[in-house]
């Protein structure tokens, strides 16, 4: 198993363009979520989805979308790009409910918006 | 602030010593997870403890619940250099969602 994976590993953008970060898994697993990762602040929930065709809101869900038309596959969207959404993002999936369940993180995509 | 805050927020110790991370926390809890990263990785998940737990172990790990503190403990026995990373707590509420503390930087020694 691949486990989870994250494309691509390093992105830089200008202030308003947009771009997919991709988000696979090869688990099977229901739950997937996205999360941001920003130093001194840990992780913070953008989006999750505990299905295909279900996604609900996190913490931090503005200036980005998600879909989720398949169990393996779950995209980030972010629409225009700003500098605040510098960060490293994380996709995570699991097989039962995340709060209860183990969670497996991808390695990361580490995005610069200039 | 957060639900869940790491102490400290940096540990340097010595190869062959223990290692204590705590994580403190607001409301009251569903269960307690700790991860580990290391440096530019994704997340590792070690240890989940649930709020009628008081103790748990895992290989060297040993983490502790005390709800009535609101409060749990990470401890790393006889430390090595492959342990350096980055720890967090996850604490669940309720709901789908997980709050992650800061975390806490060790560096271990060799």
């Amino acid at each position: 198993n691949a486990g989870v994976t994250q494309t691509p590993k390093f992105q830089v953008l200008k202030t308003g363009q947009s771009m997919t970060l991709q988000c696979a898994q090869d688990m099977n697993h229901e739950y997937m979520s996205w999360y941001r990762q920003d130093p001194g602040m840990g992780l913070r929930l953008i989006h999750y989805s505990v299905g295909a065709g279900i996604t609900d809101q996190g913490e931090v869900p503005n200036g980005y979308n998600v879909s989720r038309s398949t169990t393996e596959d779950f995209p980030l969207r972010l629409l225009s790009a700003a500098p605040s959404q510098t960060s490293v993002y994380f996709c995570a999936s699991s097989y039962g409910w995340g709060g209860t369940d183990t969670q497996y993180f991808g390695p990361g995509t580490r995005l610069t918006v200039l | 602030s957060q639900q869940g805050e790491e102490d400290p927020q940096a540990l340097s110790i010595q190869e062959g010593e223990n290692a204590t991370m705590n994580c403190s926390y607001k409301t009251s809890i569903n269960n307690l997870q700790w991860y580990r990263q290391n440096s530019g990785r994704g997340l590792v998940h070690l240890i989940l403890i649930r709020s009628n737990e008081r103790e748990k172990h895992s290989g060297r790990l040993r983490v502790t619940l005390d709800t009535s503190k609101k409060s749990s403990s990470l401890l790393i026995t006889a430390s090595r250099a492959a342990d350096t990373a980055s720890y967090f707590c996850a604490t669940n509420t309720g709901g789908f969602k997980t709050i992650f503390g800061a975390g806490t930087r060790l560096f271990v020694k060799a």
